[in-house]
Formats: structure tokens, C-alpha cells, sequence
């Protein structure tokens, strides 16, 4: 079982709708990070918080350290956010990071 | 543009070439990391270099091999490799240490083909 687990693993959705990808973990963590992966396989990172939400644009994290749980929402979606959005918890260690497999979002016009 | 460049964008080799994967960081960083990425798995770290001190994923065959001759410079060595090694090698950099300390900046990876 992986430490990190995230749903939906595939999200199609039609332009303007609000979506939200959802990240569990196990392990201990200083840090829970949101990276999007576009085609052709560049990663950018998006959020790193340790507690409460963080809001840049349109996108939303949000997490709750007792439940082990992130989110990540992005309001009036559009084409361009179509990208694969990757949930990856940090260790206590700092080194260590534990990655989901990703969600593979699609937001048709 | 993240700071965090990589060469080659794609590779393809045969199992008894050598070859090496090149990153470069323009961040100021002092730590570095290869990733691996296969299809619908998470990604895997091989290896991380970080304050002059190297840490390996011991699952990680010795046929890669990891060289960071200073902060900025990363190499994976290729040395006869195998089709299953076939993936997307990815590169990242951060600060330990400071306000952001953890946040990964990545290249753009290395497609890597083994036939």
C-alpha cells in the first residue's frame, strides 16, 4: 500500500466547473506538496503547507493534520488546467518524500 | 523556466551503451535529487545529494550511479542498462534549511528509451 493514496486516479470535467482531488497519507510528514505535471513531463510545484489553506488564483489546498488529509480545488476550471496533479508528502526527515500516482485531469470546453 | 535544467530531453539506448543525464541548477540550492517515473506509479526517488551528504534508495540498481561534483551539477551514469529502465528521469532541487525549506523545484525530466 502506498503512503500516499489520491483520488479520483482520472477527472474529466466541462469548462467553469469546480474540482477537487483528494490526498490521504500515513507517514508522519513536515510538509504536504501539490505538483502539476503537464505533457512532456515538466513538474511544477503549486503548494507547500504544513497546516490550514493556501490560495493562489483559482487554486485552493487545504489540509487537516489530524485526519491526514489534503484537497486540492480549483474553481472555474479551465482547458489549461488540464495536467496531472501529483500529491507528495515530506517527511519528518526532510529528505524523504512520499509521492501519490497522480490524478490525471481533463477539463473540456 | 524552473531553474533546473536537463539534458538530453530524450535518450535511447541499446542495453550495452554508457550514457550520462545532466542536470543543472541555477537556484542556489544545496540539494538534489533524481527521480524515476514510470507509467502509472509514483514517482520513485533514487537518489539525493544534499549538504554533502548522498542518500540512496537501496532498491536502486548499481548500473545507475549518481556524481554531484558540486551544488549545482547532478549526474546519472547509464551503464548497461535494461528495458525495464525505460522512464521518465527526473531531476529536482531545494533549499534545506529556511522559510521554504523542502519545496521542489524539477526539470523539465529525460525521457529515457532501452532497447
Amino acid at each position: 500500500k502506498n503512503e500516499v493514496e489520491q483520488s479520483p486516479q482520472n477527472l474529466t470535467a466541462q469548462e467553469g466547473e469546480f474540482i477537487t482531488i483528494n490526498c490521504s497519507y500515513s507517514v508522519g510528514i513536515s510538509a504536504l506538496h501539490w505538483l502539476q505535471q503537464h505533457p512532456g513531463g515538466g513538474i511544477v510545484s503549486l503548494f507547500m503547507l504544513s497546516s490550514g489553506k493556501k490560495k493562489h488564483g483559482r487554486l485552493i489546498a487545504t489540509i487537516n493534520i489530524q485526519e491526514k488529509h489534503s484537497s486540492l480545488h480549483i474553481t472555474a476550471s479551465h482547458p489549461r488546467d488540464s495536467a496531472v496533479y501529483i500529491c507528495a508528502a515530506q517527511g519528518n526527515t526532510g529528505n524523504q518524500f512520499y509521492f501519490g500516482t497522480g490524478t490525471s485531469l481533463t477539463v473540456i470546453p | 523556466e524552473t531553474g533546473v535544467t536537463q539534458t538530453p530531453r530524450h535518450l535511447v539506448m541499446g542495453m550495452t551503451n554508457k550514457k550520462s543525464l545532466k542536470c543543472e541548477q541555477h537556484l542556489g540550492h544545496n540539494a538534489m535529487y533524481w527521480y524515476k517515473q514510470s507509467a502509472k506509479k509514483p514517482l520513485e526517488l533514487m537518489f539525493v545529494y544534499s549538504l554533502e551528504e548522498r542518500v540512496e534508495n537501496n532498491s536502486v540498481p548499481s548500473r545507475f550511479s549518481p556524481e554531484c561534483p558540486n551544488s549545482s551539477h547532478l549526474f546519472l551514469h547509464l551503464h548497461t542498462l535494461q528495458p525495464e529502465d525505460s522512464a521518465l528521469y527526473l531531476c529536482a532541487s531545494s533549499q534545506r534549511g529556511g522559510p521554504h525549506t523542502g519545496e521542489l523545484f524539477f526539470g523539465e525530466g529525460s525521457r529515457l528509451t532501452v532497447l
